[in-house]
């Protein structure tokens, strides 16, 4: 498809299980970024990705969250041990690099809610 | 560090009447300034943008952003509201720097009544 593709869309898990979120983004785009969306707040900066490298991890909460792009176009997000806490909408974006300020395209996200 | 104030969670108004949803900043370096629209079950999309230059700013669907750096501003606006701008409207902020990190506000939802 031509705009950033997330799956899943929705993902329920319990307490302590393992999680995977996967972001396809689109086609050319070298910069690729994830945010967290908690019920009623903004987005908030998790990582970003120039390539295949972090370029900054800043956001990541604690090292329960890891994400990789080992082929410099789809990354995955990956949650260990998960918590209620961690329940939002991770949203996933892309732009064609760094320079391009701001022209970030967004996917619609996948909700993961943590029982 | 940076931080975003968006003044209004909820900015209720009729069709055709004017609307402006307000976005106040924080930071010790010059930003850049972005407002997105997040309509219903659709992803974020960029709106405006202001990176220099005139400090207003024309953005898609008839909407327009002043940016005042005395009053740590960048208010959206727009003259007569339609029932498809119904959204979610997120201010947000980057320093040029750290790449297309973007600090985003908590978010506006504006509900255009007919």
């Amino acid at each position: 498809g031509a705009g950033v593709s997330q799956t899943p869309s929705n993902k329920v898990t319990e307490k302590g299980k393992y999680v995977e979120l996967r972001c396809d983004p689109i086609s050319g785009h070298t910069a690729l970024y994830w945010y967290r969306q908690s019920l009623g707040q903004g987005p908030e900066f998790l990582i970003y990705f120039q390539g295949t490298g972090a370029a900054d991890d800043s956001g990541l909460p604690n090292d329960r969250f890891f994400a990789v792009r080992p082929e410099g176009s789809v990354s995955t997000l990956k949650i260990q041990r998960t918590e209620r806490g961690d329940s939002a909408v991770y949203l996933c974006a892309s732009s064609l690099d760094v320079s391009n300020t701001g022209e970030l395209f967004f996917g619609e996200g996948s909700r993961l809610t943590v029982l | 560090a940076q931080s975003v104030t968006q003044l209004d969670s909820q900015v209720p108004v009729f069709e055709e009447a004017p609307v402006e949803l307000r976005c106040n900043y924080s930071s010790s370096v010059s930003v850049y300034l972005f407002w997105y629209v997040q309509y219903p079950n659709q992803g974020l999309q960029l709106l405006l943008k202001y990176l220099s230059g005139s400090t207003l700013v024309k953005g898609i669907n008839g909407f327009e952003a002043e940016f005042n750096k005395s009053q740590t501003s960048f208010h959206l606006r727009k003259p007569s509201v339609h029932i498809s701008d119904t959204a979610e409207y997120f201010c947000a902020v980057s320093r040029g720097a750290a790449g297309n990190k973007l600090t985003f506000g908590g978010g506006t939802r504006v509900l255009v009544k007919p």
